[in-house]
Order: structure tokens, then sequence, then C-alpha cells
């Protein structure tokens, strides 16, 4: 059973307008929630994090929000820009697991110009 | 500063064969990692590793052997290479309580992995 899941395979938006990529958990044990971006035939990077304690973090474009009682988390990327085509990946971990994290299956975004 | 350094990137194996991977890292990190990511899923954890000396198993171990014998290096073997171990396997390192203090994890570029 998937603990953390990214529902929609893909995701196409204009150039500069919002994309919003969404992530949902079901382990109530999990607490610290994080966004990689991958590009093609590269590792991913680390985008953005969140605690548990707070509901939203932000980071230049990138804002990630956190509603615990749904178990549900977003980012939102404003403007979107072509080279942020990519797969996101959303993860997460329990603090008394500490460092293990748990992915979901990933999210292609797609950026027209 | 390489980061997280793979190698091979590419390799195709038969069947029964056995081959090392090689995680190298040059940030210090306490902690690493080694996943593989399939088609449709996420990545899953194969083992990790605390420290030099010490591994623990993760989500899906078996058919995996791993040691880290030099703090900078983390190695991932397959005694006898199975079909569905084809793959694209990362590597990853951070520090030693990498989320509490917000620091995160570090992939390198992955090594894929076709067994015919």
């Amino acid at each position: 059973d998937q603990q953390v899941k990214q529902n929609s395979p893909s995701l196409s938006v204009q150039e500069g307008r919002i994309s919003i990529l969404n992530c949902d958990y079901t382990n109530s044990m999990f607490d610290y929630f994080l966004w990689y971006k991958k590009y093609p035939a590269e590792g991913p990077t680390f985008l953005i994090s969140i605690s548990s304690i707070k509901d939203k973090n932000e980071d230049g474009r990138f804002t990630v929000f956190l509603n615990k009682s749904a178990k549900h988390l977003s980012l939102h990327i404003v403007p979107s820009q072509p080279g942020d085509s990519a797969v996101y990946f959303c993860a997460a971990s329990a603090g008394e697991y500490g460092n293990k994290l748990v992915f979901g299956a990933g999210t292609i975004l797609r950026v027209k110009s | 500063n390489a980061g997280v350094t793979q190698t091979p990137k590419f390799r195709v194996l038969k069947t029964g064969q056995s081959m090392t991977l090689l995680c190298a890292q040059d940030m210090n990190h306490e902690y690493m990692y080694w996943y593989r990511q399939d088609p449709g899923m996420g990545l899953r954890l194969i083992h990790y590793s605390v420290g030099e000396g010490t591994t623990a198993k993760g989500e899906v171990p078996d058919g995996y052997n791993v040691s880290r014998l030099k703090k900078q290096n983390f190695l991932l073997g397959l005694e006898s290479a199975a079909p569905s171990q084809t793959s694209v396997y990362f590597c990853a390192s951070s520090y030693g309580q990498g989320l509490v203090l917000g620091q995160p994890q570090h992939f390198g570029d992955g090594t894929r992995l076709s067994i015919l």
C-alpha cells in the first residue's frame, strides 16, 4: 500500500501561469515533507520542505502547503517557467525513522511557452 | 565539488551474474542510502548506512548487499542478478540528522542497470 500518493501522473501548464502539484499521504506519523525535482538522466534535487508544525513554507517562486487534517500537501510554482518542466516527487519522513524517506510516484510537469 | 558520484552509469548483466555499484560522496556526510526507481513508482529505499561500518535494511533489501568500509563510499552488491532487479539505482547522502536540521538528501545521477 502506497503511503505517499501523487495521483496526477502529469500536468501541463502555460508559461507564466501557476502550477499546482498535489500529494496525499496515509501515515499519520509522517512529520516532515519534501519536494524533489528531477530532470531526465539526472538524480533528484531538493526543492523545498516543510515540517508538520507549519502549514506553509515559501522559497521564491515555490510554496508548499500542508493540510495535516486532510493528510495533503501541495506545491505551487508561480510563475511557471519552461525550465520548471521536470518530474516532481513528493517525499515524507516520520521522525521515529529519522532520514528514511518514502516517495510518491512523481508527477511530470510540462510548462509550455 | 562533485557531490555524489555513482559508477558505472550504465550496465547490462546476464541473469545470475554479480556486480557492485559504487557510490562516493565528498561532502563528509554521515548518512548514505541506496534507492531503486521503477516505472510508475517512486524511489524505494534498498539499504542505508548511518555511519562508517554500519548498514541497515530499507524497504526492499532482498537480493542486495551493501558495505560502508569508508565514510565516503557506499557499495551496493548484487550477488546473483535477476531480471526483477532491472531498474535505475540512485545513491544519496545526508548529514547525520539531516531532516531534523533541514538538510536534505543529495542524490547522484543514477546507474541504469538492465538484467537479461
